[in-house]
């Protein structure tokens, strides 16, 4: 059901900027694009959305495509503890999030 | 000041118990949901609520019942627990402001049925 898919896994040296890339080629005019991560089996925790213009914030910047089929997450300066499972989600009916298997980011030293 | 707690964290318990898990949130948010995370980290919605409404129930097993007995609460019933039924279970809430409707997430309940 997940709307998104997303590289299985990436490595990012720490201090360096992390691109997560998500295609959403399905994506209907009006749904926003949301990003989470879940760090070791915490509850997942909310980064940024965005519907069609770039986003940014304390955690993260969130460029979309002009066409919105695909966006990108980047942390800019990545440390050791933003190793997690990032979740690009496109919300359905009634709200519903469908998470898929994520990308699993290694940040390394 | 947590956001949105559950209780228990940790429920070891045997095959055919029931049991019930807690949730709770502060934000005043009008929606709840329940998630399932099972041993191959799939996230998949259970249920949701708004103003004590159901308005999501996926394909889930009736031995599951949701309750909610006001806009802040949000418990989670299992009845007859199987081996299958060990997994993490997360609460979320969130409040619609238009389209927008970013979910908060609880720090799980994990639960083992042996």
């Amino acid at each position: 059901d997940a709307k998104t898919t997303q590289p299985t896994s990436m490595d990012c040296a720490e201090g360096r900027a992390a691109n997560l890339p998500c295609n959403h080629s399905t994506i209907s005019g009006n749904e926003y694009v949301y990003w989470y991560r879940q760090i070791h089996s915490q509850g997942p925790q909310y980064i940024i959305h965005g519907l069609k213009n770039n986003e940014t914030n304390e955690m993260a910047s969130l460029i979309i495509t002009e066409d919105r089929k695909s966006s990108t997450l980047i942390l800019p300066h990545a440390t050791l503890r933003d190793t997690a499972v990032y979740y690009c989600i496109v919300r359905g009916n009634f709200n519903k999030f469908y998470f898929g298997s994520g990308t699993k980011l290694n940040v390394k030293p | 000041d947590t956001a949105v707690s559950q209780t228990p964290k940790y429920l070891v318990t045997q095959m055919g118990n029931d049991k019930s898990i807690k949730c709770e949130q502060n934000l005043g948010h009008d929606t709840m949901y329940w998630y399932k995370q099972d041993s191959k980290k799939f996230l998949k919605i259970m249920f949701s609520y708004n103003n004590k409404e159901l308005i999501i129930n996926e394909t889930v097993p009736n031995r599951f019942s949701p309750k909610s007995p006001d806009k802040a609460h949000l418990n989670l019933h299992i009845n007859s627990l199987e081996l299958g039924d060990s997994a993490v279970y997360f609460c979320a809430s969130s409040q619609a402001r238009g389209l927008i409707q970013t979910q908060y997430f609880g720090p799980g309940t994990r639960l083992l049925v042996l």
